[in-house]
């Protein structure tokens, strides 16, 4: 499809376990961001990346939490050791522009990833 | 720091009611204002937009007037849908791309 493309869209897994979880942009789209949705509490921007700018790892939550986006395209959001507090909806959006100009802000977002730590 | 507050959910509506949710703002310089929407089983989506104080975004019927000098966005309708059931989100971007700002979303749930 022509959409952002999220895979899984379930994960349920144990504590302690290492979970990835993949985001397929629109193609073209420069920009690609992860955020993290969870009951009450809104969307929390984890990571970003534009073209082969270094990412900006600024809203990820601890160490145990990492990033890549291979070719500017595919990228996997992986999970360490995971906690039950890392249960929430991992929602991937992309964009055609990036920072340096835009600020129309039109993200376009998969239907997300819902991960539960047993 | 910037933050968006939008009203508590949820919000249920009779068809063909008036609705508003309300969103304000706190943000330096001069923010451009969104409405997100989530349908059931979908992902999000934008539904309008202001870039600047005075600017109104709309949208399938939807309105949002860019309101400086109350900091405020506030979402409206003027005859509701029951395929208007979704969970909107009003966010601010003061910059750049990557800090869209979100409130936490209020939920709509319109009734036949």
């Amino acid at each position: 499809g022509a959409g952002v493309s999220q895979s899984p869209s379930n994960k349920v897994t144990e504590k302690g376990k290492d979970v990835e979880l993949r985001c397929d942009p629109i193609s073209g789209h420069t920009a690609l961001y992860w955020y993290r949705q969870s009951l009450g509490q809104g969307l929390e921007f984890l990571i970003y990346f534009q073209g082969n700018s270094a990412p900006d790892k600024s809203g990820l939550p601890s160490d145990r939490f990492s990033a890549e986006r291979t070719g500017g395209s595919v990228s996997t959001l992986t999970i360490q050791r995971t906690q039950q507090e890392d249960s929430a909806v991992y929602l991937c959006a992309s964009s055609p522009q990036g920072t340096s100009g835009s600020r129309t802000g039109e993200l376009f977002f998969g239907e997300g990833s819902r991960l539960t730590v047993l | 720091g910037n933050s968006v507050t939008q009203m508590e959910g949820p919000v249920t509506l009779s068809e063909e009611a008036f609705l508003t949710i309300n969103c304000t703002y706190t943000a330096t310089g001069y923010p451009s204002l969104f409405w997100y929407v989530q349908y059931p089983g979908e992902g999000l989506q934008l539904l309008l937009k202001a870039t600047k104080a005075d600017d109104k975004g709309s949208n399938k019927g939807f309105e949002a007037t860019y309101r400086k000098e109350t900091t405020s966005f506030h979402l409206e309708k003027g005859s509701v849908q029951v395929s208007d059931s979704a969970v909107y989100f009003c966010a601010l971007n003061a910059g750049n791309n990557r800090k869209l700002i979100w409130g936490l979303g209020t939920s709509l749930a319109v009734n036949p």
